[in-house]
């Protein structure tokens, strides 16, 4: 089982759509919790972190649920300019070596 | 602007070439890294260093050799490179390593250099 798997994509969606993405982790003893985008041909950026209690910035929600060790975002409103490709990024537990998902491609269409 | 500056933007060498990447961060950030990033495939990480201090080399082969003179500047120093190794080289920034405040996990990636290996 890969240490942090996400469902590809891609998601195809109209303006205005809620979509939400998940991504899913091996290690129990992960700690932090990131969402990176990554527009095409460009270099990722952070998005956001993801606390256990739950964030929100703006139209975006993440959310942590240990129980089942996935992490979700939730983007409402979808803008075109949201198209993208979504990186879950997990630290697990005694390491400082962040690992990356595939990431999930984002389409939003007019 | 990310504040991490990578040189060449594009770079096409030859298997028996040797040439260097760049990498500079404005950030006053102490640790970079080094990812290659192929079509379809996640990011993989390459190289850590922390305060100079190389602290993990990802089982990269030797073809590849970094160097970090300082905190701000890091390089990717490339000799009789393979067709496969044609990627993107993306340099990345964070604070720190601390595990506890996520260092690690906050990154500010350079735009990388698209290497093509002929």
């Amino acid at each position: 089982r890969k240490e942090v798997e996400q469902d590809p994509g891609p998601f195809n969606v109209p303006e205005g759509a809620t979509v939400a993405f998940n991504c899913t982790y091996s290690n129990s003893a992960s700690q932090s919790f990131f969402w990176y985008r990554q527009d095409c041909r460009k270099e990722p950026k952070l998005l956001m972190s993801v606390y256990s209690s739950g964030n929100e910035d703006g139209r975006f929600t993440a959310q942590l649920n240990r129980a089942s060790q996935y992490i979700s975002l939730l983007i409402r409103d979808s803008k075109l300019s949201d198209s993208a490709t979504y990186l879950c990024v997990v630290l697990s537990g005694g390491s400082y070596i962040p690992t990356f998902g595939r990431g999930t491609s984002l389409i939003v269409h007019p | 602007e990310t504040g991490v500056t990578q040189t060449p933007r594009h770079l096409v060498m030859g298997m028996t070439n040797k040439k260097s990447l760049k990498c500079e961060q404005h950030l006053g950030h102490n640790a970079m890294y080094w990812y290659k990033q192929s079509a379809k495939k996640p990011l993989e990480l390459m190289f850590v260093y922390n305060f100079k201090e190389q602290t993990e080399n990802n089982s990269v082969p030797s073809r590849f050799s970094p160097e970090c003179p300082n905190s701000s500047h890091l390089f990717l120093h490339l000799h009789t490179l393979q067709p496969e190794d044609s990627a993107l080289y993306l340099c990345a920034s964070s604070q720190d390593l601390d595990i506890g405040s996520g260092g690690a996990g906050t990154q500010y990636f350079g735009p990388g250099t698209r290497l093509t290996v002929l």
